[in-house]
């Protein structure tokens, strides 16, 4: 059974660039859309956006001009950038296999904003 | 962006009772291929979120078979016949037809 894990600093400070990686295990990353969802401190959930295998990518027009992914089929690790973050940014990332549907997710990892 | 209403916000249940949450979309799910892609999660206290259904009415592998869910165009349920104390927890819709993807606000499933 595939296994997602976030990894990346817990604290960001506003203006900079939350960085995280997402290392996938137990399953081929080939072949597979792979998105990043968050859920904010009142348990809202928002969708990112998705990155393919091939590289390819579709973002939320909400995050468009701060959000790059990138994927490295080598190492079966996926990135997210988001530049120029807020308070509005702190949450918990999840990695999730897009498979139909969301269809694993990471155990997620808190990032907050703050100075 | 499609919009997902979920009903009621939070739902006490009965151990053994049935329960059944409603999601209605601002806009049709059905995609061009003519799949509807409305799917349930259900996240556990301290868990990440797991996918219960999709498709409308496809249950994931190792799901019980007291969840179901139905539903067609912009209506929708998720129904569980009868609630086990594992069922606790909050349950969230989710659109795949348009970007981007939307999620409903939650469920909050709770025992009496």
């Amino acid at each position: 059974q595939v296994q997602l894990q976030e990894s990346g600093p817990g604290l960001v400070k506003p203006s900079e660039t939350l960085s995280l990686t997402c290392t996938v295990s137990g399953g081929s990353i080939s072949g597979y859309y792979w998105s990043w969802v968050r859920q904010f401190p009142g348990k809202e959930l928002e969708w990112i956006g998705y990155i393919y295998y091939s590289g390819s990518t579709n973002y939320n027009p909400s995050l468009k001009s701060r959000l790059t992914m990138s994927i490295d089929t080598s190492k079966d690790q996926l990135s997210l950038e988001l530049r120029s973050v807020t308070a509005a940014d702190t949450a918990v990332y999840f990695c999730v296999r897009d498979y139909f549907g969301l269809d694993s997710w990471g155990q997620g990892t808190l990032v907050t904003v703050a100075s | 962006d499609v919009v997902l209403t979920q009903s009621p916000l939070s739902l006490p249940v009965t151990l053994g009772q049935p329960a059944s949450i409603s999601c209605r979309s601002s806009e049709s799910l059905v995609y061009s291929d003519g799949i509807t892609y409305l799917n349930w999660f259900l996240q556990r206290p301290g868990q990440s979120p797991r996918r219960l259904i999709y498709q409308v009415s496809e249950r994931d592998s190792g799901v019980p078979d007291r969840f179901s869910g139905s539903g067609s165009g912009t209506d929708f349920t998720l129904k569980i016949s009868r609630v086990e104390a594992e069922d606790v927890g909050i349950y969230y819709c989710m659109q795949g037809a348009q970007w981007p993807r939307t999620f409903g606000p939650g469920t909050k499933v709770d025992i009496k």
